[in-house]
């Protein structure tokens, strides 16, 4: 079974500034893909980046990206030039990509982030 | 594309009623999925479908069943309605083969009371 952790239950940080959510996770898979979700008030779930694990090469969107550490099992999200509407719960979450857990999220706790003006 | 679209938005139950949560995707997508989100916590997979006919439990099953009649379609079942079932549900759905970005519905808000 796999397990996602996010020891940070609350984050702020000045709009502008950067800003870094932490993620660990515990599996046997050597091919799996990890992801990061933003969940705004509306409650809506938004796919922020994603990450696949034979790719050494870290992800990137525009002012997101991850630094993967494969042999430590973690994954940071990195926001650069916070914006107001960043404000959200921010998840990270994995799937394995082969097997019994192929196609099935596990997700962390959870980050709220909050940006102040 | 609607995209996945869940019905009601939000619910009140009386412990030990019964009601059903709907699901429809327009997107042709094979996998559909749902979760349970507790306050203040990350989503559950309840249970998910890989094509119409198949089904299967995820980490969360009991007190929930499903089925899947349709590529579009999947309904999830709540049976004898308990407090723990309060939660929000949410639906999802990928293509099969590319698993590796679900869409998400936006939620039905349950309470038990």
């Amino acid at each position: 079974a796999q397990t996602v952790t996010q020891s940070q239950p609350e984050m702020s940080v000045q709009e502008a500034e950067t800003v870094t959510l932490s993620c660990t996770y515990d599996t046997s898979e050597n091919n799996y893909y990890l992801f990061w979700y933003k969940q705004p008030p509306s409650r809506q779930m938004i796919l922020v980046i994603r990450q696949e694990a034979y790719k050494q090469q870290n992800a990137t969107e525009n002012r997101f990206s991850v630094n993967f550490q494969k042999a430590a099992k973690s994954f940071s999200l990195k926001i650069s030039d916070s914006q107001l509407g960043d404000t959200a719960m921010y998840f990270c979450a994995f799937t394995a990509a082969g097997g019994t857990s192929y196609g099935k999220l596990t997700f962390g706790q959870g980050t709220i982030l909050t940006v102040h003006p | 594309n609607a995209g996945v679209t869940q019905t009601p938005k939000f619910r009140i139950l009386k412990i030990g009623q019964s009601m059903t949560l709907q699901c429809t995707q327009d997107m042709n997508h094979n996998y559909m999925y749902w979760y349970r989100q507790d306050p203040g916590m990350g989503l559950k997979l309840i249970y998910y479908s890989v094509g119409a006919g198949i089904t299967d439990k995820g980490e969360v099953p009991n007190g929930y069943n499903v089925s899947r009649s349709t590529t579009e379609d999947f309904p999830l079942r709540l049976e004898l309605a308990a407090p723990s079932q309060t939660s929000v549900y949410f639906c999802a759905s990928s293509l099969a083969g590319e698993v590796n970005e679900q869409f998400f519905g936006p939620g039905t808000r349950l309470t038990v009371l």
